[in-house]
């Protein structure tokens, strides 16, 4: 498996503009979890997906941000509009099982997103 | 909510030493306690991992001890090689939201040749 595998890596936008951020997590797991890391704050789980239903979103900052995931094998995270302080690197993840207790969280390559 | 205190925020050893990471939490619920490694511009990956019910945990040279009476847990790397060089996260979560992770501020450790 080529892990979990985010999209695009890089993206640099202006602020007010629509940022879409996406994620497919390995095969077979169950959770899918949305991260934001900044060096102010650190790693902050954002939401978190079991079989494709939204579980705990109490992490997400606020109305601009929302997060989908149709099936299995995808994700997505949206900022609109985005804003400067937006500008973190977002992390997707995913695990089989409760990540701690029987899954280990697999993390993606993340997304750094640049908001001008 | 729980919050993770980890220290120091940057370490430099020599090669060969020994590097101790050292966390706080504040929440009696947490019972398993993660430690990921994030090497420059990479992912963050489970190096070792620890539950409530056992004090110490060892893999090679790597080495963690929990004490829950002061809740605190620590990351112990011997024989530090220049390849362990990266930032080092711990974590905790509770019994009873286990998928909920809350990380420390991470440590960036500097393994000098």
């Amino acid at each position: 498996d080529a892990g979990v595998i985010q999209s695009p890596r890089h993206e640099v936008t202006e602020m007010g503009q629509e940022v879409t951020l996406r994620c497919k997590p390995i095969s077979g797991h169950d959770y899918l979890f949305w991260y934001r890391q900044t060096m102010m704050r650190g790693l902050e789980l954002l939401i978190y997906f079991n079989n494709n239903v939204p579980i705990d979103d109490s992490g997400m900052p606020e109305d601009r941000f929302s997060a989908k995931m149709p099936n299995a094998s995808f994700s997505t995270l949206k900022i609109q509009p985005s804003e400067p302080r937006d500008s973190a690197v977002y992390f997707c993840a995913s695990s089989f099982g409760l990540a701690g207790v029987a899954g280990e969280l697999f993390f993606g390559e993340g997304s750094r997103l640049t908001v001008l | 909510g729980e919050n993770v205190e980890q220290h120091p925020s940057t370490l430099s050893v020599q090669e060969g030493d020994s590097a101790v990471i050292k966390c706080t939490y504040s929440d009696s619920a947490s019972n398993y306690f993660p430690w990921y490694k994030q090497e420059l511009g990479k992912r963050p990956q489970l190096i070792i991992d620890i539950r409530s019910n056992v004090g110490e945990k060892k893999d090679q040279r790597i080495a963690v001890t929990l004490n829950k009476t002061a809740k605190h847990f620590s990351l112990h790397i011997t024989e530090t090689q220049p390849e362990d060089s990266a930032v080092y996260f711990c974590a905790a979560s509770m019994i009873f939201n286990f998928n909920k992770f809350y990380f420390g501020s991470g440590t960036k450790l500097n393994v000098k040749p």
